[in-house]
């Protein structure tokens, strides 16, 4: 069974710091991209980042790019999104998600991040 | 950049009723589509893939057709369970290239009548 448990999110202060964790089990997590979206409140779905299965590579989208890095352990099967300089309009719940194809077949449970002060 | 577009943004229907949703690429996507479904509360839940195949575990009354550019989920004879919001998904270019970039439409929200 996989599962993607996800960790680390609540409220900030706008300017501060967070770091997301995503804890993954049940495939072989170190042959799997993992992507980052998060959804704003009553809105749609946004990318936020994707790395590669080894680590080596990351692409970062959409508004957060420049001020979140995306990191991987393949040791500890887990993905971690750190997420710099948060804006009130980075509240959302964030997901993490393994591709399968061209969709992703499983997600996180979702880490809701409110930026407030 | 391919965009994805889903009409409508809200849509109303009683139960038992047919339903389908609409997602439009900007260009050609072949049959790399996916459809979610959303629930309140709830992460996406992958519902059909490659444009066609429904994902193991969900419900046959649900169907996806169409390449290129247009794409329909249909869902058939509407269960309470199936109000939720509904979002098509693609890559801009290959899945299998480095970045594999998602794009989502803007999602369907299918209300009770």
């Amino acid at each position: 069974q996989v599962y993607l448990m996800q960790s680390g999110g609540g409220v900030v202060q706008p300017g501060r710091s967070l770091r997301l964790s995503c804890a993954a089990s049940g495939f072989p997590f170190s042959t799997y991209p993992i992507h980052w979206v998060r959804q704003a409140p009553g809105k749609g779905l946004e990318p936020v980042a994707v790395i590669s299965s080894d680590g080596d590579n990351q692409h970062y989208l959409g508004s957060m790019k420049g001020r979140v890095t995306v990191s991987r352990d393949n040791s500890r099967n887990m993905v971690y999104l750190q997420m710099n300089s948060l804006r009130p309009d980075d509240t959302a719940v964030y997901y993490c998600g393994k591709p399968s194809g061209s969709g992703l077949d499983h997600w996180g449970q979702g880490d809701l991040v409110i930026v407030s002060s | 950049e391919i965009v994805l577009t889903q009409s409508p943004a809200i849509v109303s229907f009683s139960p038992g009723e047919r339903a389908t949703l609409s997602c439009r690429a900007s260009e050609t996507i072949y049959t790399y589509l996916t459809w979610y479904q959303q629930k309140p509360g709830q992460p996406p839940r992958l519902l059909i893939w490659d444009a066609s195949n429904t994902a193991p575990g969900m419900p046959a009354r649900f169907s996806g057709s169409g390449s290129g550019t247009d794409f329909t989920l249909t869902i058939n004879s509407l269960e309470p369970e199936d109000f939720a919001v509904y979002y098509c998904q693609c890559h801009q270019g290959s899945s299998r290239k480095w970045p594999p970039v998602l794009t989502f439409g803007g999602g369907t929200k299918v209300e009770i009548k």
